[in-house]
Formats: structure tokens, sequence, C-alpha cells
């Protein structure tokens, strides 16, 4: 099971892009990349997964080198809402696979007006 | 379509005591896990449940059970209460064959063992 290692926490402004890299040393063939995010008091939201290169969606980007020992999140233009702890998972989720996807502690993003 | 439920909200118990959580699934999903979450860490894998039975368990004592039902709710049950229970408990549905591994979770419950 892969353990990941990201910054404990980063502060931002509004507006920015911002990058959070996730380290992810002992990868396997078919682990996945995905992220959460988590607000107080509430459950983690699932923001994206990758396999490898680069994956976008309505919310974020993910980007994956070929290595796939790292991977970062990068959130477009930022705003207050954003402030949250984000979580970086590596894990083989598809059927029939014995996964149990660890979570650290994650990165606490703080963004600031 | 509702999201992932969860109950009760909050809940106090006393040390030694029983507690049963109960969460329903995201329409669609077949799966269920739970996960306990300290303040400040990162949730922890308790168990996952799929056609009514555990299909993985987590590093968690036999004192946490629990059950699926035919319509996929699932509860979690904790016996023989200890301090160190005291958790939010989260349950987070999915499609165990969407090959995405994406998990709905519910808003939590908040146990407190005084």
């Amino acid at each position: 099971l892969a353990k990941t290692t990201q910054p404990i926490s980063m502060d931002s402004y509004e507006g920015q892009e911002v990058n959070i890299t996730c380290s992810h040393n002992n990868i396997a063939t078919n682990d996945y990349i995905t992220w959460y995010q988590q607000f107080p008091s509430q459950g983690p939201r699932f923001i994206i997964q990758g396999y490898k290169t680069k994956v976008t969606n309505e919310v974020a980007s993910l980007f994956i080198p070929a290595d796939r020992k790292s991977s970062t999140l990068s959130l477009p233009r930022v705003s207050l809402s954003d402030t949250a702890v984000y979580y970086c998972l590596v894990g083989d989720t598809h059927v029939d696979s014995n996964y149990q996807l660890i979570w650290g502690a994650g990165t606490k993003l703080i963004i600031k007006p | 379509d509702a999201g992932v439920t969860q109950s009760p909200t909050h809940l106090i118990k006393t040390r030694g005591q029983q507690v049963t959580l109960r969460c329903s699934p995201k329409s669609g999903h077949d799966t269920v896990s739970w996960y306990q979450q300290a303040l400040g860490q990162g949730p922890q894998f308790i168990f996952q449940y799929y056609e009514e039975e555990e299909r993985q368990r987590g590093n968690f004592p036999d004192r946490f059970s629990g059950h699926q039902f035919p319509n996929y709710s699932s509860e979690l049950n904790v016996n023989a209460l200890l301090l160190g229970d005291s958790a939010l408990y989260l349950c987070a549905s999915s499609a165990l064959t969407s090959g995405t591994g994406e998990q709905y979770f519910g808003p939590g419950t908040r146990l407190t063992v005084t």
C-alpha cells in the first residue's frame, strides 16, 4: 500500500494559482492517484483522479510526471472558499482489487483575501 | 437525488456503552465504506461492505462491526466504547463496478465518549 507525503500547510491569496505536490515514491503499476478536498465538519469530496500525464476537470488539474513518483494538484484562481484540507491518495481502486486507500493528514490550504 | 446520509449527526456516549451509526448510500451505489477521523487527522479506513458482506477491513479491533442491508444501507456498531473512540465517523458510498473508485462521503457522525 503506497504511502504519500504532502506539505502540512500552505498559504496563498485570492486569484492566485495554487499547486500542491504529493510524493509517492513506491507507487505500484496499478495504482491511481486521487485527490479529495475536505471542509471542516464535512466529509471529503472527490476532486480529481489520474494515472499518468495530465488530467483536467472543471475545478482542478492533476499533473503526473513519467516516473509517477509524485503528482501536483493545481487549483486555478483560488478563492476564499477553497480554504480546506486537501488529501492525496494512491491505490488501486478498481474492481476485484484489494484496495485500501491510506489517508495521510493532508495539506491544510489557507486562502487569504 | 439525495447524496450519502448519516444518522445521527451527533452522539454522546459513556465508556463501556455500545453505539450504532447508520448510513444510506447515494442512489445507484452498492458499496459502503466506514472511516474514523480523529481531530486533525485524515480518515482511517474501518471496513467496506459489498453485497451484504464485509469485503475489506482496516486495522480496527473486533469491537467495531458492521452490517449492510439488501437496500445497500449500512450500520456501524461499536461495543465497549473507549474514550479513544471519540471521533468523526464517516460513511462513503461508491459503485464497485464504476472503475474509478470515486467515493461519495456523508457529513459524518460526531461521536463523543465521556
